[in-house]
Formats: C-alpha cells, structure tokens, sequence
C-alpha cells in the first residue's frame, strides 16, 4: 500500500531564514501530490500543488520539488515568517485512489 | 461563501458508546471526505461520499460509517468506541469527487472526539 513519510517530526528557523521541510513517499505510481498547511485548531489549507509530470513548481514564497527518482519531494518556503509556524503535511494521490497523507512536521519560526 | 462547518467541535465519550459527527460542505460541493487525524498517524482516510453514495472507503473497521444527505451534509458514525478512537476527526469537501479535484479539497476544523 501507499505511505507518505516526513523526514523530520519538527523544525526550528530563525525569522528571515529559508525553510525546507522534506517528504518521501513509497508508490512510484503516485502522479500528484499536495502540501498542505494546518495551523492550531484549524483544518488543513492547501498550498501548492504538483503533478509528476513536473520537477519543479512555484508559488508565493513556496517552491516545490519533486525528485521521482528517489521519490523524494520537498517544500521549501523562502524568507520564513511567524505566521509561517504550522504543522505542514505532504500527501501523495496514484491514479483514482484518494490523497495518503504524511505524519507533519512543526515548523516553528524563532523571531 | 461560508466554509466546511463540523459540528460539534468537541466530543467526549465512554468506552462503548456511539457517536455521530456531521459536516455541512461548502455550497455547491458535492464530494465530502472524512479523515481521522492522530499525533502518531497524521491523517488517515476515512471514507468519500458524492451523491449520497460511498465512493472510497479506507482501512477502518466496520464500527466506523458515515452517510450523506440529498443537500450533501454528511455524517459519520463510531459505533463500540474504543480509547485508541480518540482522535481528531476532519471533514473535507470537493465540488467532485477524488480525483479530479483533490487540489480543490477544503476542510473544517474538524471535531476533536475524546474517548475515556
């Protein structure tokens, strides 16, 4: 079956820095995958996307990688703010089947 | 336009008990999903509704159910709970089901179920 792992369970950035939180998924079938954003008390709010057919999207302030070499792919926020703390989740769509979802990772920005 | 609405917002329940939990999609959404969220686990597919039917169900045992409603609001039920199903339990909605539109996924604040 599918499974979508996060590299680190937490992650500390001082203000300004550049974050990148990184994500692995077992199905080299997997076409489409989604990071999503998920602050305290609320749901999940996306934030980009990407497809397989792509190795690299951008957004504001967002970047996404994907390397389906290694089936690896990560986010990486640039010029991290405090509003930028959040547990963020990775998750893996393969053919019709609905998104497997990551474990998180805390990002926690120091001011 | 108003977002995904769960009700309630917390739940505590015993060992043995039911529960119901329901979600009011976005208007116009017709696709509504459910998740169980666990510190340990991250998020973990429930089931998918469109058009009052399942569409996908995920690797929970039969005590957990859900439905959906002609107007798209769903519900979803644990039956028997045990300590292990406290948890928080999200709702998301779609204006189709997975997975033409997963980019467009939108959930509610979910309901945080405690089981003692």
């Amino acid at each position: 079956g599918e499974s979508v792992g996060l590299h680190l369970p937490t992650l500390s950035v001082q203000e300004g820095d550049n974050s990148i939180i990184n994500c692995a998924y077992s199905n080299s079938a997997s076409d489409y995958f989604i990071w999503y954003k998920q602050e305290s008390g609320k749901g999940p709010q996306f934030i980009i996307d990407i497809r397989s057919n792509m190795d690299k999207r951008q957004g504001q302030r967002v970047t996404v990688l994907l390397n389906k070499t290694v089936k690896h792919l990560s986010l990486q926020i640039a010029a991290t703010q405090p509003g930028d703390s959040a547990v963020y989740f990775c998750a893996a769509q393969t053919g019709a089947n609905n998104l497997f979802f990551g474990t998180g990772t805390r990002l926690t920005v120091i001011p | 336009k108003a977002g995904v609405t769960q009700t309630p917002r917390y739940l505590i329940k015993t060992r043995g008990q039911q529960v119901t939990l329901s979600c009011s999609p976005i208007s116009g959404h017709r696709s509504v999903s459910w998740y169980q969220q666990t510190p340990g686990q991250g998020l973990q597919f429930l089931f998918e509704y469109f058009s009052e039917t399942q569409r996908n169900k995920g690797n929970f045992p039969g005590r957990f159910s859900g439905r959906q409603f002609s107007n798209s609001r769903s519900e979803m039920n644990v039956s028997t709970l045990e300590l292990g199903d406290s948890a928080l339990y999200l709702c998301a909605s779609s204006p189709e089901p997975a997975p033409a539109t997963n980019e467009k996924l939108f959930f509610g604040s979910g309901t945080q179920l405690s089981v003692l």
